[in-house]
């Protein structure tokens, strides 16, 4: 079975541009988590999607992060325009049941804003 | 919100057994104790969870007393694949908010 992939795993872009990071999660889960760790910080929640609806929404920063899960299926998420202080890496997580227990992570896309 | 504490780093030598302990001093009637296991350039890994008790899988142990403001995740005989951060979360598993709190973590390095 194929655990949680995310695309890509390293983005290098300027202050001011757009990235769109992507998310595919284990087939069949209906929960699909986004989490980032900024340098020298702890992992943080970023938002929670159960299908293709937003449960949670809480932990996203600014208006400057768009998350969609068209489908249900794959998850995109844009940054538009990137600041310095988006740099870090952004885990995306899934799991059959919202139980807050395990969640299955992708290795993370690494984002540096320069 | 539960808080949790757990030592920032632990060192160890192959063959030993390991246990790193959490401090959870507000855990609420409905939380879970949940570790994770994170290497270098991954994402986290689901070790065990527990209510109460102990609880045994295939790679650790999880030692909860009957006051539940503590937890140990014990490893036996460790490897040197076992350096990793372990991280200890409390959380509602009945909540329909399955977000996730990640404290620091304890890195462990184990020497060969």
């Amino acid at each position: 079975e194929a655990g949680v992939t995310q695309f890509p795993s390293h983005s290098v872009i300027e202050k001011g541009q757009t990235v769109t990071l992507r998310c595919d999660p284990i087939s069949g889960h209906d929960n699909l988590y986004w989490y980032r760790r900024v340098m020298g910080k702890e992992i943080k929640f970023l938002l929670h999607f159960v299908k293709e609806s937003k449960q949670d929404e809480s932990g996203m920063p600014n208006n400057r992060f768009l998350a969609e899960r068209t489908g249900g299926t794959y998850s995109t998420l844009k940054v538009q325009p990137a600041e310095l202080e988006d740099s870090g890496v952004y885990f995306c997580a899934s799991s059959l049941e919202p139980t807050g227990g395990e969640q299955y992570f992708g290795p993370g896309t690494r984002l540096t804003v320069t | 919100l539960a808080k949790t504490t757990q030592p920032i780093s632990m060192d160890s030598y192959e063959g030993q057994e390991v246990n790193i302990t959490c401090s959870h001093n507000n855990i609420a009637t409905n939380d879970y104790i949940t570790w994770y296991q994170q290497f270098p350039s991954q994402g986290p890994r689901f070790i065990i969870q527990g209510y109460k008790t102990k609880v045994t899988n295939e790679v650790a142990s999880l030692f909860i007393p009957a006051d539940r403001k503590s937890s140990t995740l014990s490893l036996p005989r460790v490897s040197l694949s076992d350096t990793a951060v372990y991280y200890c979360l409390v959380g509602d598993r009945g909540s329909t908010l399955g977000r996730l709190y990640f404290g620091r973590g304890t890195q462990l390095t184990v020497w060969p």
